[in-house]
């Protein structure tokens, strides 16, 4: 197994362009996450999605939109970027969400994004 | 405002001695789960305690949950220079109908040969 699987690694974007950061996981997991990680924050809760056809917002959603068509697949989409955007993201991927609450993550090298 | 937080900041030992980590947190959880992050790479998971659960062990960690006092810690043994890392605690909490997943910030974790 790949696990979840992260493209492009390295992104440089210029203010206002728009680009889709793309996830994949090949373990039949139902619930996907995008997190975004910077220097003292943290890990912060972009999007989730629960299935295919799902999506619910995180903690800090502005500017991005997701989809979920596929149970294997999960992009996230920046419609225009800022510098506000330039951030390490990460995806992740678990078991489906039972009355005990949330399984163990599995994450993504990460895609290294800086706006310029 | 953040859910879980880790204490201290940052942590240096020497390689042998042990390494104990913090979290605490403010609502009510499901569980809480503790994670390690290498150097540029993705988060890796440690261990998941639940709310009904007061300790739990893995290989040479050893995690404790406190729920009265809301507090979570992880106990490294025996630490090797290779545990160098940062390592963040994640807490499940109630949000009315479902639940979500809130990390920490993290601690950094320094271990001397």
């Amino acid at each position: 197994n790949a696990g979840v699987t992260q493209t492009p690694k390295f992104q440089v974007l210029k203010t206002g362009q728009s680009m889709t950061l793309q996830c994949a996981q090949d373990m039949n997991h139902e619930y996907m996450s995008w997190y975004r990680q910077d220097p003292g924050m943290g890990l912060r809760l972009i999007h989730y999605s629960v299935g295919a056809g799902i999506t619910d917002q995180g903690e800090v959603p502005n500017g991005y939109n997701v989809s979920r068509s596929t149970t294997e697949d999960f992009p996230l989409r920046l419609l225009s970027a800022a510098p506000s955007q330039t951030s390490v993201y990460f995806c992740a991927s678990s078991y489906s969400f039972v009355a005990e609450g949330w399984y163990e993550q599995y994450f993504g090298p990460g895609t290294r994004l800086t706006v310029t | 405002s953040q859910q879980g937080e880790e204490d201290p900041q940052a942590l240096s030992i020497q390689e042998g001695e042990n390494a104990t980590m913090n979290c605490s947190y403010k609502t009510s959880i499901n569980n809480l789960q503790w994670y390690r992050q290498n150097s540029g790479r993705g988060l890796v998971h440690l261990i998941l305690i639940r709310s009904n659960e007061r300790e739990k062990h893995s290989g040479r960690l050893r995690v404790t949950l406190d729920t009265s006092k809301k507090s979570s810690s992880l106990l490294i043994t025996a630490s090797r220079a290779a545990d160098t890392a940062s390592y963040f605690c994640a807490t499940d909490q109630f949000t009315g109908a479902n639940s979500k997943l809130t990390f920490g910030k993290g601690i950094t974790l320094s271990v001397r040969p």
